[in-house]
């Protein structure tokens, strides 16, 4: 079976700190994968998502960026943290680009 | 622009009564329609999911409703539980676009014992 995982499972920055997070996916290869980002008590909203080893696009320009080093690794990094950088970040794979199956997720706070 | 509406924000429920959720789309190219739960502090679970050519899906108490002509579908959660209490996410995708998905903003959906 699939599992996904996801570290760390919090995080606390100051502002101007770089980021990193990381996302797994085992028992599958080449899958599609992608990063959302959830506000308190608000939607998801889709920031990159990836067909293969170092292909990423982006939905949202911003202060993120993402890598898939890997077949079935994706990172979600920021050079320099904003305030407004704070949520909680998911990320997510599929295979056939329909059911998407969600990680653990990370709680990133900007201070 | 939002590409999915989802209503109500929030419902509360009495333990054995039925929940429903309702959302609402604009893109008639969606071929997916999955609902998604949520549990404070975790990651969104694919909890059901439909497709255009059929009008109703269920699995145990969950219950997806589609219309197409509408552009509508629901989720309706018979003899609801507290276990059920949750945040609910309606979505859509059209499989060409590498599994885009368009998110409504969820229903924070307890269920009073």
């Amino acid at each position: 079976s699939q599992t996904i995982h996801q570290w760390p499972a919090t995080l606390v920055q100051p502002v101007g700190s770089p980021l990193s997070l990381e996302c797994t996916v085992e028992g599958t290869s080449n899958p599609n994968l992608y990063w959302y980002r959830q506000a308190a008590g608000r939607g998801l909203q889709l920031l990159f998502y990836s067909v293969g080893i170092g292909q990423i696009s982006s939905e949202v320009p911003q202060n993120l960026s993402a890598s898939r080093p890997q077949d079935r690794q994706f990172i979600l990094s920021s050079k320099k943290l904003l305030l407004s950088d704070s949520g909680f970040y998911l990320c997510a794979w599929s295979k056939d680009s329909y059911e998407q199956y969600f990680g653990p997720g990370t709680r990133l706070t900007v201070t | 622009q939002q590409q999915v509406k989802q209503s109500p924000q929030s419902l509360i429920v009495q333990k054995g009564g039925i929940s429903i959720i309702n959302c609402a789309y604009e893109n008639t190219a969606f071929d997916y329609f999955p609902w998604y739960q949520q549990f404070p502090g975790k990651g969104p679970a694919l909890l059901i999911a439909i497709r255009p050519d059929v009008s109703e899906k269920k699995e145990g108490r969950f219950t997806i409703s589609f219309n197409k002509s509408a552009k509508q579908f629901s989720l309706h959660i018979m003899d609801s539980q507290p276990g059920d209490s949750a945040t609910y996410f309606c979505a859509a995708s059209r499989g060409s676009t590498l599994g885009r998905l368009y998110f409504g903003r969820g229903t924070q959906l307890t269920v009073w014992p």
